[in-house]
Formats: structure tokens, C-alpha cells, sequence
């Protein structure tokens, strides 16, 4: 069966980078997507941008574009996120999901890690 | 950015009763030449990630109970449970996946009376 498993709980300091995983089993990982998705304690969910992991094409939301980068490793069949200078609004759950096939919905999705931004 | 607006915010209905969620977005979702609408439905229960309930507007699911319908095309859309059972307590997201960035509506909180 298809699961998404992501790493775990991160704390960090505003102004540092935290990086996220998201390691895909059970369908062929070259064939999808991957997308991130966010959200604030108590909060709606925030797109922040999709990867194919075919040829590593990339979309990023303009509100993340300058310090957000996605990465997939197809031989690990990984995805990564890595968010920079890291601000307390960004503490939230930060989720991948897979991108359906055919489509831009998101059929399977992990089960998020928190990241906590604190001095 | 297309704004995905969703009403009510909250609602409680009985057990055994029907619930009806509306999503209405900015631009039209329809893709002429696809003949689809770029909208998914999702249901969060406390502690859990999304989980995928409707696509193409309307499309359920494998494994989503049939008491849940979706339907509109455009800018209207529509979500119904029937039969409310007390697992559906949760939060309703509509997606709108016509262009980027994605936008999602505010959800709906939906509750047991």
C-alpha cells in the first residue's frame, strides 16, 4: 500500500534552516509527485509548491520562492524540503503528499512533521 | 491567486441527518479543453493529515463511503454527507488544482448536534 513517511519533530531557532523528509513506499516513486503543504496550529492548509520526481521539475509558491527548495532522491525514493531563515510564523506541521495521477490533487499524504520555531 | 471561499465555517447536524458544505472559488475551475474541473474535497479528523475525498469535482474516492456526494462545475460546488455518522466529524477542505499557486478553502468545521 502507498505510505508516506516523514521525519520527525523539529525545533529551531529563527533565522536557522530545517529540512524535512518524506520517504515513499508502495507505487513507483519516478511515476508522481511530490508536494509540501503546511499548517499553523489551529490553521487551513497553505500550498507551498510541487516537484516531479521524474526530471525534477519544480513548482514554488512566490511567497516561499526565495528560501524554500524541494529535492527527490530516486534511489532512496525521498523527497526533501528544506526551509530557510526560519521565522516563528513558520512553526507549523509541514506535510508531503503525492500527486494523483493525471491530476494536481493529492491523493496519499504523510503524516506531517511539526516544526517549532522558538528562541 | 484564485480564492477558494467556503460556507459555513462551522455547522452541527444529528446523527442520521445531511450536511451540506459550499465552496465557491474566484475563477472558473472548468478546463474546456479537458472537460474538468481542477477541484478535490478533503477530510481532516483532529491529529491526522488529509485525506483525499472527491477529485475532478466530483469523482469520490476508492474507499470513501457513498453517503458522501460532490458535485458543481465553475465556480459553485457542493459537498453532502448524508446520513451523518459520528465519524464524520471533522474538517472539510476544498482544493482548487486549476493553476498555481494551489488554494484551499478555509474549511468547514462540521460537528454532532
Amino acid at each position: 500500500q502507498v505510505q508516506l513517511i516523514q521525519s520527525g519533530l523539529e525545533v529551531k531557532k529563527p533565522g536557522a534552516s530545517v529540512r524535512v523528509s518524506c520517504q515513499a513506499s508502495g507505487y513507483k516513486f519516478s511515476g508522481y509527485g511530490i508536494t509540501w503543504v503546511r499548517q499553523a496550529p489551529g490553521q487551513g492548509l497553505e500550498w507551498m509548491g510541487w516537484i516531479s520526481a521524474s526530471n525534477g521539475d519544480t513548482k514554488y509558491a512566490q511567497k516561499f520562492q526565495d528560501r524554500f527548495t524541494m529535492t527527490t532522491d530516486t534511489s532512496t525514493n525521498t523527497g526533501y524540503m528544506e526551509l530557510g531563515s526560519l521565522r516563528s510564523d513558520d512553526t507549523a506541521i509541514y506535510y508531503c503528499a503525492r500527486i494523483g495521477y493525471g491530476g494536481n490533487f493529492f491523493d496519499y499524504w504523510g503524516q506531517g512533521t511539526l516544526v517549532t520555531v522558538s528562541s | 491567486d484564485i480564492v477558494m471561499t467556503q460556507s459555513p465555517d462551522s455547522l452541527a447536524v444529528s446523527l442520521g441527518e445531511s450536511a451540506t458544505i459550499h465552496c465557491k472559488s474566484s475563477l472558473t475551475l472548468f478546463y474546456s479543453s479537458h472537460n474538468k474541473d481542477y477541484l478535490a474535497w478533503y477530510q481532516q479528523k483532529p491529529g491526522q493529515p488529509p485525506k483525499l475525498l472527491f477529485y475532478w469535482a466530483s469523482t469520490r474516492e476508492s474507499g470513501v463511503p457513498d453517503r458522501f456526494t460532490a458535485s458543481g462545475s465553475g465556480t459553485d460546488f457542493t459537498l453532502t454527507i448524508s446520513s451523518l455518522q459520528a465519524e464524520d466529524v471533522a474538517v472539510y477542505y476544498c482544493h482548487q488544482y486549476y493553476n498555481a499557486p494551489h488554494t484551499f478553502g478555509q474549511g468547514t468545521k462540521l460537528e454532532i448536534k
